[in-house]
């Protein structure tokens, strides 16, 4: 079946610094690949998407290139800021109308002033 | 543009005790997920419906579980009778059509089982 690995957290850092969030996974097919965050006492919210071998989605300055050969999704972003501050799920999606997520455990964020 | 709205947000109960969340799905939205949401886990899909029709419940415990979706809007998940294990973060979402289109999620319900 599906599967999504992330890197084992928390993650802290300094404002400005840069990250990187590791997700790897494994799945039939060419599924869809996704990363949602969750900001404290909200709902889960997309933050970028990719639907096909090498492509880059990218929103707020984060990245995530899909790496069909090493079967892998990490979000990236060179310069954190205190709003961050969230937990961060990878997640993928077999393609088709019967599809859904599979998400990985999640990574929380902290970003320190 | 509202976003999907459940209640409660919180909800404590007494295991064997019976507890329902409900869940209103943004407007025009037609598919609408439940997921439960353990401790340091992410979300897993219990079921999914397009429109009134529950199309994927395989993960759902039919033994204690139940959900509807009447008129193909608002949803109830119900859990009869509660079990300790039960104690988790209860999701729901909805998207305008199955498949890669967006999926959009409450706030969720954080339930707690004595």
């Amino acid at each position: 079946g599906n599967s999504v690995t992330q890197m084992e957290g928390p993650v802290t850092l300094s404002e400005e610094a840069f990250l990187t969030i590791n997700c790897t996974y494994t799945a039939t097919g060419y599924p869809s690949l996704f990363w949602y965050v969750q900001y404290p006492g909200e709902g889960l919210q997309l933050l970028l998407k990719a639907t096909k071998a090498d492509d880059k989605g990218s929103n707020k300055g984060f990245e995530a290139t899909y790496r069909k050969e090493t079967t892998s999704f990490h979000l990236e972003k060179g310069s954190v800021q205190v709003s961050d501050s969230a937990v961060y799920f990878c997640a993928l999606s077999d393609t088709g109308a019967n599809s859904k997520l599979t998400f990985g455990k999640g990574i929380t964020l902290s970003v320190r002033p | 543009e509202a976003g999907v709205v459940q209640s409660p947000r919180y909800k404590i109960i007494e295991k064997k005790q019976p507890v329902a969340f409900w869940c209103n799905p943004i407007s025009g939205h037609n598919t609408l997920y439940w997921y439960l949401q353990n401790l340091g886990q992410g979300p897993e899909l219990l079921i999914r419906y397009e429109n009134e029709e529950a199309v994927d419940d395989s993960q759902l415990p039919k033994d204690r579980f139940s959900a509807e979706r009447l008129k193909g809007v608002d949803s109830t998940l119900k859990i009869q009778p509660a079990e300790l294990g039960d104690s988790a973060v209860y999701l729901c979402a909805s998207s305008l059509g199955p498949g890669l289109e967006t999926q959009y999620f409450g706030p969720g319900t954080r339930l707690l089982v004595l």
